[in-house]
Parts: C-alpha cells; sequence; structure tokens
C-alpha cells in the first residue's frame, strides 16, 4: 500500500512569514499533486509535478519533487491571510487513482 | 465551463430516507469520481466511472449506490444511511484516468448529515 505522510500536521504562523511543508513517501510515484482547500469548498489543484528534481513557481509558491520521486515539497514565501487551508499532496502511479497524504492545515494570522 | 456542479450544498436525511446527490461537468472529461471527505481528513475515494461505466468500487456498503447516466452527469443514490455516513461528499472529474498527469476538478460538495 502507497502512503504519503505530510509534515506538518498543524502550522499557524504570522502574516509575511516563509513556511514549508513536506510530503514524504517509501514509495516511487509518477507524479506529485497539490491541491488547496478552504473550509465548505472542495480542493482545488495548484499544482503538478512529474519529473524527478521539477521545480515549479506559482506566485509565492514553489513546489519541488524529489529526486527519487517519493517526496515533495510546498514552500510559500511571505505568506498572506489568503494561503489559509488544508493542503493536500497527491501522488499518482499509474491506478487510476490518486493516493491523499492527511494533509497539512494551514493557518496564516494578519 | 471549467467547474464540476454539485447539488444539494447541504442535506439533512433520516436514516429511512432516499435521496440522491447530483453531479455535473461540462468539460468533456471522461472520468467522474465520488470521494467521501470527513472532518479534518483527507478525501477517501468511494468510486470511479470511466466513460460512463463503473471502473472502481472501493468496497463502498450497498447503501450508498452510484449512476453515471450520460459522461456529463454522475448521481449518488442514498437509502438507508447512518449517522456516521455524514461527511462532505465530494464530486471531481478528470480528463480520463491518466489522472496522474491531469489531475482531478473537484466540485464544491454536498455537506449531508444523517439524523
Amino acid at each position: 500500500t502507497q502512503l504519503l505522510e505530510q509534515s506538518p500536521q498543524f502550522l499557524s504562523i504570522q502574516e509575511g512569514e516563509n513556511l514549508t511543508v513536506y510530503c514524504n513517501s517509501s514509495s516511487v510515484f509518477s507524479s506529485l499533486q497539490w491541491y488547496r482547500q478552504e473550509p465548505g469548498e472542495g480542493p482545488v489543484l495548484l499544482v503538478t509535478v512529474v519529473t524527478g528534481g521539477e521545480v515549479k513557481k506559482l506566485k509565492r509558491l514553489t513546489f519541488q519533487f524529489g529526486d527519487a520521486r517519493k517526496d515533495s515539497s510546498l514552500h510559500i514565501t511571505a505568506a498572506q491571510p489568503g494561503d489559509t487551508g488544508l493542503y493536500l499532496c497527491a501522488g499518482g502511479s499509474g491506478a487510476q487513482k490518486l493516493v491523499f497524504g492527511q494533509g497539512t492545515r494551514l493557518t496564516i494570522n494578519p | 465551463d471549467t467547474e464540476v456542479t454539485q447539488t444539494p450544498k447541504h442535506l439533512v436525511m433520516g436514516m429511512t430516507n432516499k435521496k440522491s446527490l447530483k453531479c455535473e461537468q461540462h468539460m468533456g472529461h471522461r472520468a467522474m469520481y465520488w470521494y467521501k471527505q470527513k472532518a479534518k481528513k483527507p478525501p477517501e475515494l468511494m468510486f470511479v466511472y470511466s466513460y460512463e461505466k463503473l471502473s472502481i468500487n472501493e468496497s463502498v456498503p450497498s447503501r450508498f449506490s452510484p449512476e453515471c447516466p450520460n459522461s456529463s452527469l454522475l448521481n449518488l443514490h442514498l437509502h438507508a444511511l447512518q449517522p456516521e455516513d455524514s461527511a462532505l461528499y465530494l464530486c471531481a472529474s478528470s480528463q480520463d484516468l491518466e489522472v496522474n498527469f491531469y489531475g482531478y476538478t473537484f466540485g464544491s460538495g454536498t455537506r449531508l448529515t444523517v439524523v
């Protein structure tokens, strides 16, 4: 069974600070996706990374896929209250479905 | 249209009721999914439809019955549910089963409460 472990599970920081969220597995994935979910809404896809070592940037968010395609990180620079939400990583392995991590609940305080 | 639309947004039902959740997308996606999400947990896969045929059933109890009338619609029929079935039910679609690369487009969900 493929598992994805996210850390930390909870993170509360002040506006303007930087943060990194990690997504780790002992299994190799063909892709890693990051989603953000706000209360009462469905998750929204932020990015898909498919190549080991790949780095993608989305404004203040930087996503990295590990060289061995077993882990990924999400770095947010100068966090804003609008970044508050549940961040989910999800791994794809060609099995018609994604494996979700347990999520990181991020709160940015003004 | 880049949305997945779910109705109703909220539903309260008794344990003897029969109700249906509806999901619609007009993006031409050929794979559609039902997920269940409990509070503070990640989504759990229930069913996968590919080209209107049931592809995966994650050992879901028969009180949940999915239906895919056409490529744009996905229903989830509910009957004799238990209070522990209360959750956010999410519909998602993907361009096809290569979800590794295309990812999911999720709807906003139906918040179901069973009393």
